[in-house]
């Protein structure tokens, strides 16, 4: 079975602290390792998919990495409005019963303090 | 606003009744999907439809249905509720069967059974 599993749970961050999310992942035929951000109260928001070991993205304060295991969310100086839970999923292979599902972890709530 | 539409945003209801959640994609998707999501779950897909036909099938309870319509909306029904189908519940929409650009969430519908 599927399995994603995120770290920390929770972090809370000094305004202009850099930091990383953890992402592992236990699953069979990755097509797409996917981060979301999710405010509260609201559907997650769509920020990058990585499909390949040492494939990088970046938006903003956010870069996205990924290895044949885990994917790491760094967070470069973060400020105050970036706090929300970060999601992180995966897409298996196509066909079949599975099409487009996401497998998604549970998250890691970010708070940053000014 | 992400262009996928849903209602009611509210929704609260006694044990044992039935309701429809309602989602209206983004224009030019022909993907819908289905997400639950609880505190002690996180995200679970339930179901995708592309074009009208089901595509993919989470774990989702017998007691629960769901059907894209031509104009492509979709809902999604809930019968015999339990105090446990309080939930978020999220539709996404995406433009393929396979999402690798990510899929649009709405804001969901919150629901409460009472």
């Amino acid at each position: 079975e599927d399995q994603v599993t995120q770290s920390p749970e929770a972090l809370r961050l000094q305004e202009g602290e850099s930091s990383s999310l953890n992402c592992s992942y236990t699953v069979s035929g990755l097509r797409g390792l996917f981060w979301y951000r999710q405010d509260p109260g609201k559907g997650p928001e769509f920020l990058f998919t990585l499909y390949s070991a040492g494939e990088e993205k970046e938006k903003e304060r956010l870069k996205a990495t990924l290895t044949k295991k885990e994917s790491f969310l760094h967070i470069t100086a973060p400020k105050p409005e970036d706090s929300a839970t970060y999601l992180c999923a995966v897409q298996v292979g196509a066909g079949g019963t599975s099409y487009g599902k996401l497998t998604f972890g549970q998250g890691t709530i970010l708070t940053v303090h000014p | 606003d992400s262009g996928v539409t849903q209602t009611p945003k509210h929704l609260i209801t006694a044990t044992g009744q039935r309701v429809t959640l309602r989602c209206s994609p983004r224009s030019g998707d022909l993907s819908v999907y289905w997400y639950q999501q609880s505190l002690d779950q996180g995200l679970q897909f339930l179901i995708q439809y592309y074009n009208g036909e089901e595509r993919a099938k989470g774990n989702i309870l017998e007691r629960f249905s769901a059907q894209q319509f031509p104009d492509l909306h979709s809902e999604l029904n809930l019968s015999s509720l339990e105090l446990g189908d309080s939930a978020l519940y999220f539709c996404a929409s995406g433009k393929g069967t396979v999402s690798f650009y990510g899929y649009t969430f709405g804001s969901g519908t919150r629901l409460t059974v009472v």
